[in-house]
């Protein structure tokens, strides 16, 4: 079946070290997101990629970085530099030619991250 | 930039009874808009979604919702809701570059 895999469901980390989220699609995508989720602020854009070896930062880039090597992959990683970490982080992908539109996102079944 | 309110942080109403979720969004060209539901822990799940032509979409799960171009607004309706309906309802706009809003978290009474 095509979907969006996310590993591990559940993360704890301790302070001050680096951690990286997988995110695997075989829905043959383009487009790659990745979003933070905190209670009570929806969904917020952390960084996304249209296309391999390119990516460009959403909206609270900061203490995070991205590779986007394959068109499949599109892992996340949280620095020691991301002063609140503790959230849950949802990767997405777009199919850019559905039949009757565009731009629908799938949805992995995301990762929480708790650091200690 | 786009941006999306949804006013509503919590909703709470009776199985059988009608359902309405606000949301308004801010867009420089014609906006592609999304609803998509989450239960806890778990990814989102698209809802139905609007890019152009008939302002009411049907979506899944007896859902539809209408797009006012007037209003900015594109509301989540659903006739009767049942207690399964019980999740976290975001509403969403853009192109390449999707944003979200904050949420609505529907609690349905037996």
């Amino acid at each position: 079946d095509g979907g969006i895999t996310q590993s591990p469901k559940y993360l704890f980390r301790k302070e001050g070290q680096n951690v990286t989220l997988s995110c695997e699609q075989n829905l043959n995508h383009d487009a790659m997101y990745w979003y933070r989720q905190d209670p009570g602020q929806g969904l917020r854009l952390i960084y996304y990629s249209q296309i391999v070896n390119d990516f460009q930062k959403g909206d609270i880039a900061e203490g995070y970085s991205v590779s986007r090597e394959k068109k499949e992959s599109f892992p996340l990683t949280v620095t020691s530099a991301q002063k609140n970490p503790t959230a849950f982080y949802l990767c997405a992908s777009i199919s850019r030619y559905t039949s009757g539109g565009r731009n629908e996102q799938f949805f992995g079944p995301g990762t929480r991250l708790t650091v200690l | 930039a786009q941006s999306v309110t949804q006013p509503d942080i919590h909703i709470t109403v009776s199985e059988g009874a009608s359902l309405e979720l606000r949301c308004n969004y801010s867009y420089g060209a014609t906006p592609y808009l999304f609803w998509y539901v989450q239960s806890p822990g778990q990814g989102l799940q698209l809802l139905l979604k609007y890019f152009s032509g008939d302002t009411l979409v049907q979506g899944i799960k007896g859902f539809e919702a209408e797009f006012k171009r007037s209003q900015s607004s594109f509301n989540l309706r659903k006739p009767s809701v049942h207690w399964s309906d019980a999740a976290e309802y975001f509403c969403a706009v853009g192109a390449d570059d999707m944003r979200f809003g904050a949420g609505t978290r529907l609690t349905v009474k037996p």
